[in-house]
């Protein structure tokens, strides 16, 4: 069983840039989900996706979006790169059916804006 | 909107030792609550859930939490500390958003430091 993977684990940008950010879900997991996290705080939700779907939404500026694909797997896109945007991005994804199964971490994307 | 407060920054143990990370919840509902692992530079691992099922839950790695209702909290014990604890740990609800089904609102963590 293959689990969440995440690319680029490290990526280096200037302010004011763009970023894509990707994630293939664990096998069998419909939904997808990212946080944020800040150094020294914990995860926050920035948005989910749910059947190619935004599925609910945290409390993020648009220049965050995604995408899902008919694979279940996504995208993170953020625009105008901001200083406070340097942070660890966390996919996650769940199964179809439990509203509360726990959620499948990937290792992050480290962004570091410059 | 719910809330988690995790008491403790940093906690330091010796080996050997009971580990206890506290966290408390706020909210208005049945709360689903989780426990996750963080080792340097890696995602997060679930340690152990709470679904109303048990007030005592097991986890993996030797770990178990309580729910006290009456306390609003969920801590996260261990009776005897492995330097291989050593990592952040995360305490999570999980709140109804609308459209969004498991969306998570984590604690700040703690630190655990195992001393040999």
């Amino acid at each position: 069983e293959t689990g969440v993977t995440q690319s680029p684990t490290h990526l280096i940008k200037t302010r004011g840039q763009q970023v894509t950010l990707r994630c293939s879900s664990q096998s069998g997991h419909n939904t997808v989900s990212w946080y944020q996290q800040a150094l020294g705080q914990g995860p926050q939700f920035i948005f989910q996706y749910y059947r190619e779907e935004e599925n609910g939404r945290g409390n993020f500026p648009p220049r965050f979006s995604g995408l899902q694909f008919p694979n279940y797997s996504s995208e993170l896109n953020v625009n105008a790169l901001e200083l406070d945007d340097s942070a660890l991005y966390l996919c996650a994804s769940s199964p179809p059916g439990d509203y509360n199964s726990p959620l499948h971490f990937g290792n992050g994307t480290r962004l570091t804006v410059t | 909107a719910q809330s988690v407060t995790q008491l403790g920054s940093h906690v330091s143990v010796s080996e050997g030792a009971l580990v206890l990370l506290r966290c408390n919840y706020s909210s208005s509902v049945p709360p689903y609550l989780f426990w996750y692992v963080q080792y340097p530079n890696q995602g997060l691992q679930l340690l152990l859930k709470y679904t109303s099922a048990a007030t005592l839950v097991k986890g993996i790695n030797g770990f178990e939490a309580e729910f006290k209702k009456s306390e609003t909290s969920f801590h996260l014990t261990k009776p005897s500390a492995h330097m291989s604890d050593a990592a952040e740990y995360f305490c999570a609800v999980s709140e109804l958003d609308g459209g969004a089904t498991n969306k998570l609102i984590f604690g700040t963590g703690t630190l655990l430091a195992v001393q040999p």
